[in-house]
């Protein structure tokens, strides 16, 4: 079973709906992020957290929201999709880690492939 | 973002040796992993380097200098199913994670 798993794999929503794109994991980590990779563009973080009560904008966060339910779910919200969130979005996790080792290497979900018309 | 600079694409042949070049920004720099990502699917965990030097992993070796921001993916005996988006990604201040925009490698018969 995977560790990392998205729900959905895809979807595709119309301009102004509220779309809500669900990450679990087995693996026991306290770090989960949210990412949406655009062509050219690379990964760029929306939303991270530590743990079950932390919860940190990353470099794009308007017009997204999160949710921190559990250690193992993280939940991303866009509360009124528009065109240009049309992108792959990926859930990941870390564990705690030493700072300066590899035990910080982030386990990537299968991505959500969303389309906003 | 984050002044991440890698090729956007190379070519190289089945067999052969490519290096994959990425420079960054150095002010808060802990250390720097490098990603496998083939085509619609997630990242993968390759290599992370915190030290100065070379760091071998099989065919696939990662090189760090702190100093010049600088690292470099080695990956010998290029097999076919090597074909795929290479992410350099810095870590910074412990709990920043910032990726290139990715190097697509296309391995040729």
């Amino acid at each position: 079973d995977a560790d990392v798993t998205q729900t959905p794999r895809n979807r595709i929503t119309k301009t102004g709906k509220r779309i809500m794109l669900e990450c679990s994991q087995t693996k026991g980590h306290d770090r989960m992020y949210w990412y949406r990779q655009d062509p050219g563009l690379g990964l760029r973080l929306i939303y991270y957290s530590f743990d079950v009560k932390d919860i940190n904008k990353g470099e794009i966060s308007d017009g997204y929201s999160v949710s921190r339910q559990a250690q193992a779910k993280f939940s991303l919200s866009l509360e009124s999709a528009i065109p240009n969130q049309t992108a792959l979005y990926f859930c990941a996790t870390s564990d705690l880690g030493g700072g300066t080792g590899s035990g910080n290497e982030q386990f990537f979900g299968p991505g959500t492939r969303l389309t906003v018309l | 973002g984050q002044n991440i600079d890698q090729p956007t694409e190379m070519t190289a042949t089945e067999g052969a040796i490519v290096q994959i070049n990425c420079t960054y920004q150095t002010s808060g720099f802990n250390g720097l992993f490098w990603y496998q990502q083939h085509a619609g699917e997630a990242p993968t965990f390759l290599s992370y380097n915190v030290l100065d030097g070379l760091e071998e992993k099989g065919r696939f070796s990662s090189f760090l200098s702190r100093s010049k921001g600088y690292s470099y993916l080695l990956l010998k005996e290029l097999q076919m199913k090597d074909s795929a988006s290479y992410l350099c990604a810095p870590h910074r201040n412990f709990n920043k994670f910032y990726f290139g925009s990715g190097t697509k490698l296309n391995v040729k018969p």
